[in-house]
């Protein structure tokens, strides 16, 4: 029982260079999510999924771009990776209730975090 | 915008001791709330949530929390830590219909 899987789990990259980390969920699930962790503040979206072929911004959208061309897969791309990126990004992934409005009932499934270092 | 606001970057505790980790959330809508735990080198799981109903919220590994409306706090406590508490905890408050919005964590110390 996989959950979200995401890889690469360690990369090193130098300033310009591009990147992109894929997140896979088996569980069947409409929304995907990917997250930044930086020390002292916490988990802040970058973009998220609330379906296959959606995609919106976060509140740090800047400098990444995503894809959601399956329902099971979300990718989170660097164009041109600068040191400020250097981070741990989580994917997560939920369900709906599947009411009237597809309400999230807010329980994410996280993966294991990839560690993105920019030189 | 809803938001949460988590006292305290680092709360240390002796093994035994009541475990309070503090909350407080603003919300302009009624509040969906949450609290998740991150263990070491791993991603973040699900501790307990307050959608609607009782105040008091049961959740995993012996925590609990309580929705006070009138003090907007949702703090999360246990009775009693033990050494496998040790973690870093996370607030957080559902956004709109489908993001949550976290807190910037607390990291729990436990001493025997």
């Amino acid at each position: 029982n996989a959950g979200v899987t995401q890889t690469p789990k360690f990369r090193v990259l130098k300033t310009g260079q591009s990147m992109t980390l894929l997140c896979a969920q088996d569980m069947n699930h409409e929304y995907m999510y990917w997250y930044r962790q930086d020390p002292g503040m916490g988990l802040r979206l970058i973009h998220y999924s609330v379906g296959e072929g959606t995609t919106a911004k976060g509140e740090v959208p800047d400098g990444y771009n995503v894809s959601r061309l399956k329902k099971q897969n979300f990718l989170l791309g660097l164009e041109s990776a600068a040191p400020s990126q250097t981070s741990v990004y989580f994917c997560a992934s939920s369900y709906t209730l599947g009411l009237a409005g597809g309400q999230n009932t807010g329980e994410l499934f996280f993966g294991e975090g990839s560690r993105l270092t920019v030189l | 915008a809803q938001s949460v606001t988590q006292l305290g970057s680092h709360v240390s505790v002796s093994e035994g001791a009541l475990v309070l980790l503090r909350c407080n959330y603003s919300s302009s809508v009624p509040p969906y709330l949450f609290w998740y735990v991150q263990y070491p080198n791993q991603g973040l799981q699900l501790l307990l949530k307050y959608t609607t109903g009782a105040t008091l919220v049961k959740g995993i590994n012996g925590f609990e929390a309580e929705f006070k409306k009138s003090e907007t706090s949702f703090h999360l406590t246990k009775p009693s830590a033990h050494m496998s508490d040790a973690a870093e905890y996370f607030c957080a408050v559902r956004t709109g219909y489908s993001t949550l919005t976290f807190g910037k964590g607390t990291m729990l110390l436990v001493s025997p």
